[in-house]
C-alpha cells in the first residue's frame, strides 16, 4: 500500500495559460500532502503544505495567488499554476503523509509532474 | 537556521562499498530519511532513522547519531543501477523536511 499518483505525467503549455496538477493518495487516506518543485540539478523545494479543508500553508517566496493548493479531500490535492511563464517550467512532485498510526513520519512521492512552459 | 550537508558527488567502482555522509542543523528533530533519485524520476524512499544507531536493510544501511547530527547511507556491493542522486532530509519540530541538496554517485565498471 501506500501509493500516490500524479496526473498529468508530463504537460506542454503556452506562456499565460494556467496548468492543473492533481495529487491522489490511492490507497490510504492523507490529511497532508506537500507540493515540491525541483529545477534541473537541484534539490526538491517546498513549496506549500496542504491540509485536508483548510487553507495551504505557502513556503517564503512561493505566491500563494500564483500557485492554488485546493485539497478538498482526503486523498486528493490539486496545484494550479496560473499564467505560466518559462520560469515556471520545472518538475512538481507531490508526497502525502499517512494517518495510519506508526506511518506518520512518512512521506510517499508521486512520480513527478513534467511542466514545460513555451 | 536549518541546514543539511552532503557531499555533492562521489564515485565508486562496481561491486565495492561507498558511504555518503550528511550533517544537519534543525529546529528540532524528529528523523531522518534518505531517498534515491534517477535522473527525471520522482525520489524512493530508501530508510528512517529517528533512534541512534545503524538500520540495515539488504545492500543499504543507515546510521544515525542524534548527539552529532550526523548521519552516513551505506552502499555495498554496488551495482550499476546504483548510479542516482541520493537525498538527506530531516524532520524538524513542526514535522517538515529539510532537504539535503543530494549527492550524484556515480559507478564506474
Amino acid at each position: 500500500g501506500a501509493v500516490v499518483s500524479q496526473h498529468p505525467s508530463w504537460v506542454i503549455c503556452k506562456s499565460g495559460t494556467s496548468v492543473k496538477i492533481e495529487c491522489r493518495s490511492l490507497d490510504f487516506q492523507a490529511t497532508t500532502m506537500f507540493w515540491y518543485r525541483q529545477f534541473p540539478k537541484q534539490s526538491l523545494m517546498l513549496m506549500a503544505t496542504s491540509n485536508e479543508g483548510s487553507k495551504a500553508t505557502y513556503e517564503q517566496g512561493v505566491e500563494k495567488d500564483k500557485f492554488l493548493i485546493n485539497h478538498a479531500s482526503l486523498t486528493l490535492s490539486t496545484l494550479t499554476v496560473t499564467s505560466a511563464h518559462p520560469e515556471d517550467s520545472s518538475f512538481y512532485i507531490c508526497s502525502a503523509r499517512d494517518t495510519r498510526e506508526g506511518l506518520e513520519n512518512e512521506q510517499f512521492f508521486g512520480p513527478g509532474t513534467r511542466l514545460t512552459v513555451l | 537556521g536549518q541546514n543539511i550537508d552532503q557531499p555533492t558527488e562521489m564515485t565508486a567502482t562496481e561491486g565495492a562499498i561507498v558511504q555518503i555522509n550528511c550533517t544537519y542543523q534543525t529546529s528540532g528533530f524528529n528523523g531522518l530519511f534518505w531517498y534515491q533519485q534517477h535522473a527525471g524520476e520522482a525520489p524512493t524512499f530508501l530508510s528512517y532513522n529517528v533512534l541512534d544507531g545503524l538500520e540495515e536493510k539488504g545492500r543499504f544501511s543507515s546510521f544515525l547519531s542524534r548527539s552529532k547530527g550526523y548521519s552516513y547511507l551505506l552502499l555495498k556491493e554496488l551495482q550499476m543501477k546504483d548510479s542516482a542522486s541520493y537525498l538527506c532530509a530531516a524532520i524538524d519540530s513542526n514535522y517538515q523536511l529539510i532537504w539535503g541538496a543530494g549527492t550524484k554517485l556515480i559507478i564506474k565498471p
